[in-house]
């Protein structure tokens, strides 16, 4: 089975309307990774979070870890178009020596 | 500007015959990653590489080569591609422990 898992596959939002995406690892996590990707495009790094309990914010885009350190969320405050896109987070566990296993990603449309 | 930058952006070609995707970064990072993206599949790892001369394999190194013999450049060599290896490919780089990954444009691959 899939060790991350990112929920909703996909979400269509009214523009300035909030939105929250989850991903949820299976076994504890040593660091959880968010990245924005475009359409057919490269993935753009957002935000990277470690201790158990961290909230970071970027602008209208808030994310949290878990206290266990299994799960993470991102939360967009007041949608606009230029949020849309397909954001994947990717899990870092101990022993992966750097390497990241991404989930399946979210793609975020956001109606005017 | 730091970039990782690949080449070609899109390729079409026939099954059989033998191409490499160019990747290249201008920081310095010890680590380069290479990684498909198909619908439905997410983002799965090809190969990765920890520095000069060391290359590992990834989830789905099946039917691909790498070589890192400068610290900037990592192609991915396809000897004799086949319809399944149809994707949307994408390098990725880093300092090596630091898994911020910085991602190129990607290149869309279609074998017919």
């Amino acid at each position: 089975s899939q060790e991350l898992e990112q929920s909703p596959q996909s979400l269509i939002v009214q523009e300035g309307k909030n939105l929250t995406i989850n991903c949820t690892s299976s076994k504890t996590l040593y660091g959880l990774y968010w990245y924005k990707q475009k359409y057919g495009e490269g993935l753009i790094f957002l935000m990277m979070l470690q201790k158990g309990g961290e909230e970071k914010s970027h602008e209208k885009i808030t994310a949290k870890l878990d206290e266990k350190k299994q799960q993470s969320s991102l939360h967009i405050t007041a949608s606009q178009p230029s949020h849309a896109g397909i954001y994947l987070c990717g899990a870092e566990y101990g022993g992966s020596q750097g390497n990241l296993i991404f989930g399946k990603g979210t793609k975020l449309s956001v109606k005017p | 500007e730091a970039q990782v930058t690949q080449n070609p952006r899109y390729l079409i070609t026939v099954t059989g015959k033998k191409l490499t995707v160019t990747c290249s970064q201008n920081m310095n990072h010890e680590y380069m990653s290479w990684y498909r993206q198909d619908p439905g599949l997410g983002l799965r790892q090809i190969y990765y590489s920890m520095n000069v001369e060391v290359t590992d394999k990834g989830d789905v190194p099946e039917g691909y080569k790498v070589s890192r013999k400068e610290k900037r450049n990592f192609p991915l060599i396809l000897e004799s591609p086949s319809p399944n290896q149809t994707s949307l490919y994408f390098c990725a780089s880093s300092y090596l422990g630091q898994p911020k990954l910085f991602f190129g444009s990607g290149t869309q691959l279609s074998v017919l």
